[in-house]
């Protein structure tokens, strides 16, 4: 069985630029998380999804985030415009329904210059 | 708010020394879970605690659970190389996580 995936793995963009992460869950999966951890900090959530409805987007920095996940399976995040202080390493994590345990994906590492 | 802090940040031992890691949480969990992540890697379920006091045993690691369920620790007996990483743990309360800062650790051979 597949495990949760992301792309792009690396992105190296522009202060002021878009960028827009992807995230495909293991399949039957209806939670789906966001996470982001900044240079040797903690792993910090931003939100989560089941199915295709926010249930929490408490964690989400500000406005400039947008996450989607349309139909219910993969999801997206987009960053617009990004700042410096947006770099980090995003992950996505996907568990079944009324399960805890959450499986990570391998990331995406952001850098603002 | 809910927070969950992790001590040590760092930790450095010989192979064979023994590791252990604490967590505690600002306010009762619904439960607790660690996640090891290897360098360059994402983070890896490890286990899950969700009674009070439980205790649970993966070979050479032991997690623990309180009482109160406000805190948890890790400990590795004998570490070896492989062992290096940072161990996460994640406060669980009905569906929202919050990780602890993490411990690296860093085994000497």
């Amino acid at each position: 069985e597949a495990g949760v995936t992301q792309f792009p793995s690396h992105s190296v963009i522009e202060k002021g630029q878009t960028v827009t992460l992807r995230c495909d869950p293991i399949s039957g999966h209806d939670n789906l998380y966001w996470y982001r951890r900044v240079m040797g900090k903690e792993i910090k959530f931003l939100l989560h999804f089941v199915k295709e409805s926010k249930q929490d987007e408490s964690g989400m920095p500000n406005n400039r985030f947008l996450a989607e996940r349309t139909g219910g399976t993969y999801s997206t995040l987009k960053v617009q415009p990004a700042e410096l202080e947006d770099s980090g390493v995003y992950f996505c994590a996907s568990s079944q329904a009324g399960t805890d345990t959450q499986y990570f994906g391998p990331g995406t590492r952001l850098t603002v210059l | 708010g809910q927070q969950v802090m992790q001590i040590p940040q760092y930790q450095h031992v010989q192979e064979g020394e023994d590791f252990t890691t604490y967590c505690n949480s600002s306010t009762t969990l619904s439960n607790i879970q660690w996640y090891k992540q290897r360098p360059g890697g994402h983070p890896v379920f490890l286990i899950q605690l969700v009674k009070s006091g439980e205790v649970k045993k993966q070979k050479r690691l032991t997690f623990q659970f309180g009482e109160a369920k406000k805190n948890s620790s890790l400990h590795i007996t004998a570490t070896q190389t492989t062992d290096v990483g940072t161990y996460f743990c994640a406060g669980v309360w009905t569906y929202k996580y919050i990780f602890g800062t993490g411990t690296r650790l860093k085994v000497l051979a």
